[in-house]
C-alpha cells in the first residue's frame, strides 16, 4: 500500500527556520517525483515544485523560487521541505503527493502539515 | 493568478447531472487531472490521463475535452459528491504544473 505520511503540525514565530517531511513507503521512492503543494486558509491548491529522489533533479514554481528547499534523503525514503526564515504569510496547509515521471497527475496525497506562523 | 480557469461554484439537484469545466491554452496539449477535497481532508484523485479512474472512485466520473476545455462530469451526483474539485495539468511551457482555483460544488 503506498503511503506519504508527513510530519506534524508547527507553529513557529516570523524569521525562524523550518524542515517539514514526508516519508514514502509502499513503493519504489526513487522512481517517482514527489511535489510540495501549498494551500492558505480558505484558499486553492498551489504547486509549489517538485523533487526526483533518483537523481535529485528539483524543479519549483516560479512564484516559489528562492523561497523555500525541497530535497529528499532516499536511504529513508523522506521527503523535505525547508524554509530558512518564515514570515507570516506562510501559514498554510502544506501536502506532499506523488508524481509518477513524465505525467501530471498526483495519484497519492500525504495528510498534509499545518505550518502557523505567529509572532 | 492561475493559468487554469474553474468557475467559482456549481449547484445539481441530487441525482441529476453537473459538468464542471476548466479552461486553459496548455489543455489543447496536455491531459487534464481532476482532484475531490472534501473539508479538512487532503485531496483525492480523481481521474487522470485520457479519462482514467483510481479504482476507489465510482464510474459516475468522467471527462472530456473540447478544444482549451476540459470538463468533469459527475452522472447522478450523490450526497457525498459535494467537495471542492480542482483540476491541474502543466502550464503553456510544459515545464510547470499548475491548478485551477478550484470549483466548489453544491448537491442540493
Amino acid at each position: 500500500e503506498v503511503q506519504l505520511v508527513q510530519s506534524g503540525a508547527e507553529v513557529k514565530k516570523p524569521g525562524e527556520s523550518l524542515k517539514i517531511s514526508c516519508k514514502g513507503s509502499g513503493y519504489s521512492f526513487t522512481t517517482y517525483w514527489i511535489a510540495w503543494v501549498r494551500q492558505m486558509p480558505g484558499k486553492g491548491l498551489e504547486w509549489m515544485g517538485i523533487f526526483y529522489p533518483g537523481d535529485s533533479d528539483t524543479r519549483y514554481s516560479p512564484s516559489f523560487q528562492g523561497q523555500v528547499t525541497i530535497s529528499a534523503d532516499k536511504s529513508i525514503t523522506t521527503a523535505y521541505l525547508q524554509w530558512n526564515s518564515l514570515k507570516a504569510s506562510d501559514t498554510a496547509m502544506y501536502y506532499c503527493a506523488r508524481l509518477p515521471p513524465g505525467l501530471e497527475y498526483f495519484d497519492f496525497w500525504g495528510q498534509g502539515t499545518l505550518v502557523t506562523v505567529s509572532s | 493568478s492561475s493559468e487554469l480557469t474553474q468557475d467559482p461554484a456549481v449547484s445539481v439537484a441530487l441525482g441529476q447531472t453537473v459538468r464542471i469545466t476548466c479552461q486553459g491554452d496548455s489543455l489543447r496539449n496536455f491531459y487534464t487531472s481532476w482532484y475531490q477535497q472534501k473539508p479538512g481532508q487532503a485531496p483525492v484523485l480523481v481521474i487522470y490521463g485520457r479519462n482514467d479512474r483510481p479504482s476507489v472512485i465510482p464510474d459516475r466520473f468522467s471527462v472530456s475535452s473540447s478544444g482549451n476545455t476540459a470538463s468533469l462530469t459527475i452522472t447522478g451526483a450523490q450526497a457525498e459528491d459535494e467537495a471542492v474539485y480542482y483540476c491541474n495539468s502543466r502550464d503553456s511551457s510544459g515545464n510547470l504544473l499548475v491548478f485551477g482555483g478550484g470549483t466548489k460544488l453544491t448537491v442540493l
